[in-house]
């Protein structure tokens, strides 16, 4: 079991350049989510998918978006990127838990992607 | 939105001393979850707590579960130098629709020195 993977593991880009970042995980999960970290500030959800052909905006959404392609993969595209946009951007993906209320997830995370914009 | 408030911001300790870290929530959180983040690496779950007063461990680490629903706490005894790394713990509200959202702490810095 790989778990989450991410593609890249580091990327430099030009303001106003376009790309997106892979995830994928082989857990069988449902969900899935896009975070990103910043100095001081914990992890923030950008999106997230509850199931596969679902998606939804999470904390910080401005500037991104998402497409679940099937159950396995769910990607994150910047269309322009913004030097705001520099950070370590984090994929996760959950299953619900057997001891809790329902609807409580155990998220697992990716190796993240590290950005910068230039 | 919910805040969570997690303190201290960082902490440097010797090899073997024990060590506390908490969050606090303007809001209830039906499940709380602990992680820890090594350099360049993942977030990776060391402890989920579903229950308010629940006491849960994992080897050196016990984490609670607040009575109030709005507080958790993560305990490390005995700590060695691989501690070291970033805490975060995190809450989430369950429910129909909040697919395991989870909302973070800004985080707590271990340094341990040998």
């Amino acid at each position: 079991n790989a778990g989450v993977t991410q593609t890249p593991k580091f990327q430099v880009l030009k303001t106003g350049q376009s790309m997106t970042l892979q995830c994928a995980q082989d857990m069988n999960h449902n969900s899935m989510y896009w975070y990103r970290q910043d100095p001081g500030m914990g992890l923030r959800l950008i999106y997230y998918s509850a199931s596969e052909g679902t998606t939804d905006k999470g904390e910080v959404p401005n500037g991104y978006n998402v497409s679940r392609l099937n159950k396995r993969e769910f990607s994150l595209r910047l269309e322009s990127a913004a030097p705001s946009q520099t950070s370590v951007y984090f994929c996760a993906s959950a299953r619900p838990t057997s001891g809790g209320a329902i609807g409580s997830y155990e998220q697992y995370f990716g190796p993240g992607t590290r950005l910068t914009v230039t | 939105g919910q805040q969570l408030n997690q303190s201290p911001q960082s902490m440097f300790i010797q090899e073997g001393e024990d060590v506390s870290m908490n969050c606090t929530s303007s809001s209830i959180f039906n499940t709380w979850l602990w992680y820890k983040q090594d350099p360049g690496e993942g977030p990776v779950l060391l402890i989920a707590l579903y229950k308010a007063g629940e006491l849960t461990s994992n080897g050196r680490l016990t984490a609670q579960f607040g009575i109030t629903r709005k507080d958790s706490f993560l305990n490390i005894s005995a700590s060695i130098p691989s501690d070291v790394g970033i805490y975060f713990c995190a809450g989430q509200t369950a429910g129909g629709t909040s697919y395991g959202k989870l909302t973070f702490g800004q985080g707590t810095i271990l340094t341990v020195h040998p």
